[in-house]
Formats: structure tokens, C-alpha cells, sequence
């Protein structure tokens, strides 16, 4: 089944606990992409890698890092976590950012910083 | 001034009536246009997508372009208390490899 796999689901950790969040994805897609959603401010990007290696900063990017050393997968780091990253993260892959492809999301990780 | 711009609601319709979702956007260099839906605490999914102006149908879903106006909406006719959730609007624009999302309208079907 073709799809966008995130880990954890759930996730409650304490201020400056470095945390992963891992997203991998089975389709051979070029462009993936991390989320965070929060009420009223709908999604805002936070990193986006156009292939592998190839990483670049989204609207949001401060107190995040990630990697593309693979092309399916495209872990999200919190080197050192704060309350205000309480929010609920997706991971997103597209075939291409060119043209009419869509983005496909993983089921979201709802994480909460103490 | 926001770049995708939507009414937050919640937008109230009876069931079986037609329920308009509209979406306003900043870029004009905007090339593609998607609608998602995503009920409480799932991730969006996607529902429709446009790139040219008039309309596209898909069963009971409708979505309009008008990119004079930067303006896109989606219909849905008989409207059904499943399809109660918040619906994004998403606009791409490739040159910049850039996809926008706008904060989402809240749909509530009432039987």
C-alpha cells in the first residue's frame, strides 16, 4: 500500500530533550516536507527536500533540523525541544513539486513539550 | 495579508443542501490549486485538484477557477453529515517551489 508513514503518533517529552520524529514513504518521491498545524494558523511548512541531500528551510524552520540521506525517508529532529513546539506535525511527499502532483500525508504526530 | 486566505466559519449547512467553500490567494504566479479535507485530528486528504480556469467536477464536488480574480471554491452538493470537517485550500506555485495552505473552513453538515 502506497503510503506516508510516521513514528510516533503520540509523543510527550520535557523541555530540551533532543526527540526524533521519523517519516518514511514507499512511493519513490522525489519531494517531501514537514508540517506543523496549529488552531487558526492551519499548516505551515518547516523544512522541504526537493531529493536527496537536498534540504532547504520552510516558513518556519527555527529549533528544527532534518536530513535526506535516503530518498524515502526524511526525519525530523528537535535538537532541544520548548513548549511552543506543541503542535500537531505532518510528514508530506510528492512526486514532484512541479506540476499537479499532490501531496500525500502521513497520519500526523501530536507532540507535547513540558 | 495572509497569502491563502479562507472564512474560518464554521459554515452550517442542512443536509442535502449545497455548501460553498471559497479561497482567495496572493501569488499570482499560482499554478495549481488544491482542495483537502481533513476531519479532526487526521491528517488532509486530498479531494480535488485545478489548474485551469472554469470549473471541474468529481461526484457530488465541484471546484472553480477564476485566476483574474485569484479566487477558487469548492461545492459540494448534497452535502451529508460525513462530509462535516475543515477543508484546506492549497496553491502551488512550482517556480518556487512552494506550496501554500490556508488556515481551513469549518464545514458542519446537520441532518
Amino acid at each position: 500500500e502506497a503510503q506516508v508513514t510516521q513514528n510516533p503518533r503520540y509523543l510527550i517529552t520535557v523541555t530540551g530533550k533532543k526527540l526524533t520524529v521519523t517519516c518514511s514513504q514507499n512511493m519513490n518521491h522525489e519531494y517531501m516536507s514537514w508540517y506543523r498545524q496549529d488552531p487558526g494558523l492551519g499548516l505551515r511548512q518547516i523544512y522541504y527536500s526537493m531529493n536527496v541531500e537536498v534540504t532547504d528551510k520552510g516558513d518556519v524552520p527555527e529549533g528544527y533540523k532534518v536530513s535526506r540521506k535516503e530518498k524515502r525517508n526524511f526525519p525530523l529532529i528537535l535538537e532541544s525541544p520548548s513548549p511552543n513546539q506543541t503542535s500537531l506535525y505532518f510528514c508530506a511527499s510528492s512526486l514532484s513539486i512541479k506540476g499537479y502532483s499532490p501531496l500525500h500525508f502521513g497520519n500526523g504526530t501530536r507532540l507535547t513539550v513540558t | 495579508q495572509k497569502e491563502v486566505e479562507q472564512n474560518s466559519g464554521p459554515l452550517s449547512v442542512p443536509e442535502g443542501a449545497i455548501a460553498s467553500l471559497n479561497c482567495t490567494y496572493s501569488d499570482r504566479g499560482s499554478q495549481s490549486f488544491f482542495w483537502y479535507r481533513q476531519y479532526s485530528g487526521k491528517s488532509p486528504e486530498l479531494i480535488m485538484f485545478i489548474y485551469s480556469n472554469g470549473d471541474k467536477e468529481d461526484g457530488r464536488f465541484t471546484a472553480q477557477l477564476n485566476k483574474a480574480s485569484q479566487y477558487v471554491s469548492l461545492l459540494i452538493r448534497d452535502s451529508q453529515p460525513s462530509d462535516s470537517a475543515t477543508y484546506l485550500c492549497a496553491v502551488r506555485n512550482y517556480n518556487n517551489n512552494d506550496m501554500r495552505f490556508g488556515a481551513g473552513t469549518r464545514l458542519t453538515v446537520k441532518p
